[in-house]
């Protein structure tokens, strides 16, 4: 069964190091996303991806935050200078369709930010 | 906007009981709601999903009917197992005005006992 890839499972970086946390969608679908969640708390949105540009972004995107779709299989958050409160896990996800259809998530990065 | 409301856990029952988690939403329009579920250390997956007013979606023993006179989706099982320990996620995407990504409950924790 398809399925969506997260790589690395766990990263842990220094308080104003770059990340880039990377995955690779469900081949034939069109729509990538990215969400996070802070232990313990609610699942939130990041950004959404479609046709090669950003479709809708949270505030919590701000300028740290980019994404990319560098070919034609990976997907990446990329977060610039990272800070202590950037500490969560990120789900990448995708979906065929847009609007009210079902995401597929990935297993997760876990980022420490020390 | 829109928005989902799940009920606070965490939820303790023992093996076989009957479970209710209750979700309800706020949106104009129609749309699709879903249940996620996260196992321990594991990504989201979806459970099940329903579309339109009064569908049933199911799954392992899992079933939530679309309530759209109550603007409900509230998760049942009637037997319970250790296994079904893990944190149940309701979430709602689509509806009109609205755009691709999906909006998530709190999450509501369910531990199963022997």
């Amino acid at each position: 069964e398809p399925e969506v890839t997260q790589t690395p499972s766990h990263q842990v970086t220094q308080m104003g190091q770059e990340v880039i946390l990377r995955c690779v969608p469900i081949s034939n679908h069109l729509y990538f996303y990215w969400y996070r969640q802070i232990l313990g708390q609610k699942v939130e949105f990041l950004v959404s991806f479609y046709n090669n540009e950003i479709s809708e972004k949270s505030e919590i995107f701000d300028d740290q935050f980019s994404v990319e779709r560098p070919d034609g299989s990976n997907f990446t958050l990329k977060i610039r200078s990272t800070k202590l409160e950037d500490s969560a896990m990120y789900f990448c996800a995708s979906s065929r369709q847009g609007q009210g259809s079902e995401a597929f998530f990935g297993q997760g990065t876990r980022l420490t930010v020390v | 906007g829109n928005s989902v409301t799940q009920m606070e856990g965490p939820v303790t029952l023992s093996e076989e009981a009957f479970l209710t988690i209750n979700c309800t939403y706020t949106a104009t329009g129609y749309p699709s709601l879903f249940w996620y579920v996260q196992y321990p250390g594991e990504g989201l997956q979806l459970l099940l999903k329903a579309t339109k007013a009064d569908d049933k979606g199911s799954n392992k023993g899992f079933e939530a009917t679309y309530r759209k006179e109550t603007t409900s989706f509230h998760l049942e099982k009637g037997s319970v197992q250790v296994s079904d320990s893990a944190v149940y996620f309701c979430a709602l995407g689509g509806g009109r005005g609205a755009t691709n990504k999906l909006i998530f409950g709190t999450g509501t924790l369910l531990a199963v006992q022997p």
